[in-house]
């Protein structure tokens, strides 16, 4: 069957570690997968997307990975922060269709101090 | 840009009552999401239209549920009637052509007694 798995429900951390999350997929053919933050109270805010034929994307201190042979990706916060304290959610994404295959049901970060 | 606007915020109704929920996207973006969110499923596409037409409405849980789009400018997601397992939080979203992100509304949190 088809499903999204990401890693755990709650991780936690302490401020300036780097916090690495993971997104694991069966029998899905992705070309493309996204992250989101999602706040409380608050709907998801995209972050990073990274195609199937990349291997790797940063932005400021995340960084993103793509392993199609595993079927998993890697969510990476360097020198993370308390203000990264959110839940972070992956979503798969095939072809040029106009919508997410599916979405993780994310992780949830907290950064102590 | 005030991003995507959703109303109300928060919505409290009884059981058979019917209940509409409303959506502004980003000007300029031609693809329109509804998302439903709740803990035991996660995040879960509905419905979504490109340039106000309905493409794909096979998440919609059943015929209770309708969506429209009479411009550009303006979603309605109703429930008539509502029922209390229909309790979530429902998000649009919205975004330009192309393979880039989704940019989602803060939601409108329902709940059905």
């Amino acid at each position: 069957s088809q499903k999204i798995e990401q890693n755990s429900e709650a991780l936690n951390i302490q401020e300036g570690k780097t916090a690495t999350l993971t997104c694991n997929y069966t029998n899905y053919s992705p070309a493309y997968l996204q992250w989101y933050r999602q706040d409380p109270g608050r709907g998801p805010v995209f972050l990073l997307l990274i195609r199937e034929n990349e291997k790797e994307k940063r932005k400021e201190r995340l960084k993103v990975t793509f392993d199609t042979t595993l079927k998993q990706s890697l969510f990476h916060i360097t020198a993370s922060q308390p203000a990264d304290s959110a839940t972070y959610l992956c979503a798969l994404f095939e072809g040029q269709a106009g919508t997410a295959l599916i979405f993780g049901k994310g992780t949830t970060l907290s950064v102590s101090s | 840009d005030a991003g995507v606007i959703q109303s109300p915020r928060h919505e409290v109704t009884e059981m058979g009552q019917e209940v509409t929920l409303r959506c502004k996207p980003i000007s300029g973006h031609d693809y329109l999401f509804w998302y439903r969110q709740t803990m035991m499923r996660g995040l879960e596409l509905l419905i979504y239209f490109n340039n106000n037409v309905p493409i794909d409405d096979s998440g919609m849980p059943e015929d209770r549920f309708s969506a429209k789009m009479p411009n550009a400018s303006f979603s309605t997601l109703k429930i008539q009637p509502s029922e209390p397992r229909d309790s979530a939080v429902y998000f649009c979203a919205s975004r330009p052509s192309g393979i880039v992100g989704k940019y989602f509304g803060p939601g409108t949190r329902l709940t059905v007694t």
